[in-house]
C-alpha cells in the first residue's frame, strides 16, 4: 500500500450539485496532484498543490478547485456537476525539495468513483 | 496529436510469451519517463522508471529513444498475474510547469493459461 488514502470511495450525485473529495498524502509528502480518469482513458492532470499553494493546473474549468492544508492533505471541489464529470478521481502524493520536480515518484491513492446522474 | 500515444490492445498472449509495448510522446521537452501498471478498478502503480541507457527489472525491460521520442516495455516469460493495463507516462518541465504526469490511454494485456 502507498499510504495515500482517499474518501469517499464511491459517490453518486446529480447534475448541478457540488462535491468535495478528500485525500491524505503519504507521511512526509508535501505535494499532492489530482487526476481525473474517465472510463477507458488514462488519468488526466487536474492540478497540483505544493506546500499549500497551487503549483500548476491542467485543462479543467474553474469549477474544479482545490485546497491543500498545513498537514498536506488536500481537497478537490467540483461545482455545478455535469454528466461528463463521472470518473475515477485519483490523488497522488510525492515529496519534493524544490517546487517543480518532475523526477519525484508519485504514489496514487485508491481513488474516488464519482457517478453523476 | 495526443501527447502520449499507445496501442490500446488488447494483447492476448499465452503464459510464457514475450510481449512488447510501444509508446510515442510529442513533447521533446519531456524529462522523465515511466511505465505504470493499473489493475481493473484499481489505482495506477509505478512499474518502473525509464532511462536513456535502458533498464531492466527482472522480467521487465524498458527502453527510451529520445531522438525518436519512443518508449518501450518488454515483458518476458509472461505470467497470469501480468494481466493489467500498462500506462506509458511522461513528464515535462518547461520552467513554468510542475512536472505533472501525462498518461497515455494504456495498453491492455491479458495473459491466458
Amino acid at each position: 500500500e502507498t499510504g495515500v488514502t482517499q474518501s469517499p470511495t464511491h459517490l453518486i450525485k446529480t447534475r448541478g450539485q457540488q462535491v468535495t473529495l478528500r485525500c491524505s498524502s503519504q507521511s512526509g509528502h508535501n505535494t499532492v496532484s489530482w487526476y481525473q480518469q474517465a472510463l477507458g482513458q488514462g488519468p488526466q492532470f487536474i492540478f497540483q498543490y505544493y506546500r499549500e499553494e497551487e503549483n500548476g493546473r491542467g485543462n479543467f474549468p474553474p469549477r474544479f478547485s482545490g485546497l491543500q492544508f498545513p498537514n498536506y492533505s488536500s481537497e478537490l471541489n467540483v461545482n455545478a456537476l455535469e454528466l461528463d464529470d463521472s470518473a475515477l478521481y485519483l490523488c497522488a502524493s510525492s515529496s519534493s525539495r524544490v517546487r517543480a520536480a518532475s523526477w519525484e515518484t508519485q504514489y496514487f491513492g485508491p481513488g474516488t468513483r464519482l457517478l453523476v446522474l | 496529436r495526443k501527447e502520449v500515444e499507445q496501442d490500446p490492445g488488447p494483447f492476448n498472449v499465452p503464459e510464457g510469451a514475450t510481449v512488447a509495448f510501444n509508446c510515442t510522446y510529442s513533447n521533446s521537452a519531456s524529462q522523465s519517463f515511466f511505465w505504470y501498471r493499473q489493475d481493473c478498478r484499481k489505482e495506477p502503480k509505478l512499474l518502473m522508471s525509464v532511462y536513456s541507457s535502458g533498464n531492466e527489472d527482472g522480467r521487465f525491460t524498458a527502453q527510451l529513444n529520445r531522438a525518436s521520442q519512443y518508449i518501450s516495455l518488454l515483458i518476458r516469460d509472461s505470467k497470469l498475474s501480468d494481466s493489467a493495463t500498462y500506462l506509458c507516462v511522461v513528464t515535462a518541465y518547461d520552467g513554468g510547469s510542475q512536472g505533472n504526469l501525462i498518461f497515455g490511454k494504456g495498453t491492455k494485456l491479458s495473459v491466458k493459461p
